[in-house]
């Protein structure tokens, strides 16, 4: 079955600099998209980015331009997700979930990787 | 960027009763456009994709609608397990965008 298994919870100081991963298995990892959400505490859902695993080509939302960097790495089906220059206000949820298309919805979802930027 | 508006923020409804809640894109997303489900402590679950279809193993009592702009899900029938939030999500255009959810509560 589909599984994307994500990395455990982080703790960062301000400034620096987190990697989450995101391991697939269940599925070829080189055939879908992988998109990066988050979510604050008690908010709604920010689509971050996504990578297309095959190309490594990927496409980020402007607000997260400079800071975000996705990358794969195909030998292991692990997509990982490091966001630069923490800020208080990066503590969230990250989630990796997979898209089988460039137009097309997130049908497997992660864990969700709990973040926590405090100095 | 696409702006998704959910309303309402918040639905009270008996088990049994029927829920209808709205979400409409700024601009024309075609139907791009897809329901999620998401309960505490857990991550989001695909419910409809193509504004109207069923994701894999999804009741029948979930139903989509809609495109261009407006869009619906209803719940036929309430389960206690439906009691959720739920948002929409246009993938039409870069960057994805999610509506800020509408929260469905036990009346």
């Amino acid at each position: 079955q589909v599984q994307l298994v994500q990395s455990g919870a982080e703790v960062k100081k301000p400034g620096a600099s987190v990697k989450v991963s995101c391991k697939a298995s269940g599925y070829t990892f080189t055939g879908y998209y992988m998109h990066w959400v988050r979510q604050a505490p008690g908010q709604g859902l920010e689509w971050m980015g996504r990578i297309n695993p095959n190309s490594g080509g990927t496409n980020y939302a402007q607000k997260f331009q400079g800071r975000v960097t996705m990358t794969r790495d195909t030998s292991i089906s692990t997509a990982y997700m490091e966001l630069s220059r923490l800020r208080s206000d990066d503590t969230a949820v990250y989630y990796c979930a997979r898209a089988p298309q460039v137009v097309a919805a997130t049908d497997y979802w992660g864990q969700g990787t709990l973040v926590t930027v405090s100095s | 960027e696409i702006v998704m508006t959910q309303s309402p923020a918040t639905l009270s409804v008996s088990p049994g009763e029927v829920a209808t809640f709205s979400c409409r894109a700024s601009q024309t997303v075609s139907s791009n456009l897809a329901w999620y489900q998401q309960k505490p402590g857990q991550a989001p679950r695909l419910l409809i994709f193509g504004a109207s279809t069923r994701a894999t193993g999804i009741p029948a009592r979930f139903s989509g609608s809609g495109s261009g702009t407006e869009f619906t899900l209803t719940i036929s029938s309430l389960q206690s397990e439906d009691f959720a939030v739920y948002y929409c999500q246009q993938y039409n255009n870069w960057p994805r965008t999610f509506g800020q959810g509408t929260k469905v509560e036990i009346k």
